[in-house]
């Protein structure tokens, strides 16, 4: 059961556009999503997170829309960049008490980006 | 932003020898690390928590007497591979946070064996 889902496989867009990452959930416990960026062979980098009691979060290039009531939530980069080719995976986070397992990830299967100069 | 060491970043082994792999957090303490795998073209599948101090939690389907984690220290865990196959050919990811925070991971450990 793919709790976390990022339906695109991989995105193209052109240097300097808007490039916009989806990724759709399903299990209400969610309460913080992040998004991590991966190049092949590399462990993922923290890139941006929300709250739920957030709708959205910004942090200069890249911002996190999170829409609670359709389970969804997108990452927007703009001007992307050649640089910003990566993998990109969404993952989300239970709320509860604090520490162990609770804070354990779920990560979608990652969308591809490829900025084409 | 933190940084989670782990070592080797690649290793080739022979079938049937174990492996161990590290990681490190090295500028503050994880009480919880995590241990993924990754398979190409797909997701991150978390193998288990490590908790400093206890026994790890294994996900459902992970062999906890083939994937070995230990959690000594604030800033080590470690997994062992024992017994190698040709299918647990894979990249092996670590993970460590502490509470509220979003985690850091390693670099990865691109684990083949012949």
């Amino acid at each position: 059961d793919q709790q976390v889902k990022q339906n695109s496989p991989s995105l193209s867009v052109q240097e300097g556009r808007i490039s916009i990452l989806n990724c759709d959930y399903t299990n209400s416990m969610f309460d913080y999503f992040l998004w991590y960026k991966k190049y092949p062979a590399e462990g993922p980098t923290f890139l941006i997170s929300i709250s739920s009691i957030k709708d959205k979060n910004e942090d200069g290039r890249f911002t996190v829309f999170l829409n609670k009531s359709a389970k969804h939530l997108s990452l927007h980069i703009v001007p992307s960049q050649p640089g910003d080719s990566a993998v990109y995976f969404c993952a989300a986070r239970r709320g509860g008490e604090s520490g162990g397992s609770n804070y354990k990830l779920t990560f979608g299967k990652g969308t591809l980006l490829t900025v084409n100069p | 932003g933190a940084v989670v060491s782990q070592h080797p970043s690649w290793v080739i082994c022979k079938s049937g020898t174990s492996v161990k792999i590290e990681c490190r957090s090295l500028d503050f303490q994880a009480t919880t690390m995590f241990w993924y795998r990754q398979f190409p073209k797909q997701s991150l599948m978390l193998m288990a928590t490590s908790n400093e101090g206890s026994k790890a939690t294994y996900e459902q389907g992970v062999e906890k007497d083939k994937f070995l984690i230990n959690h000594a220290s604030l800033t080590l865990s470690t997994l062992t591979v024992t017994s190698a196959h040709p299918e647990d050919s894979s990249f092996y990811i670590c993970s460590a946070q502490q509470p509220n925070t979003e985690a850091f991971f390693g670099q990865g450990t691109r684990l083949t064996v012949v």
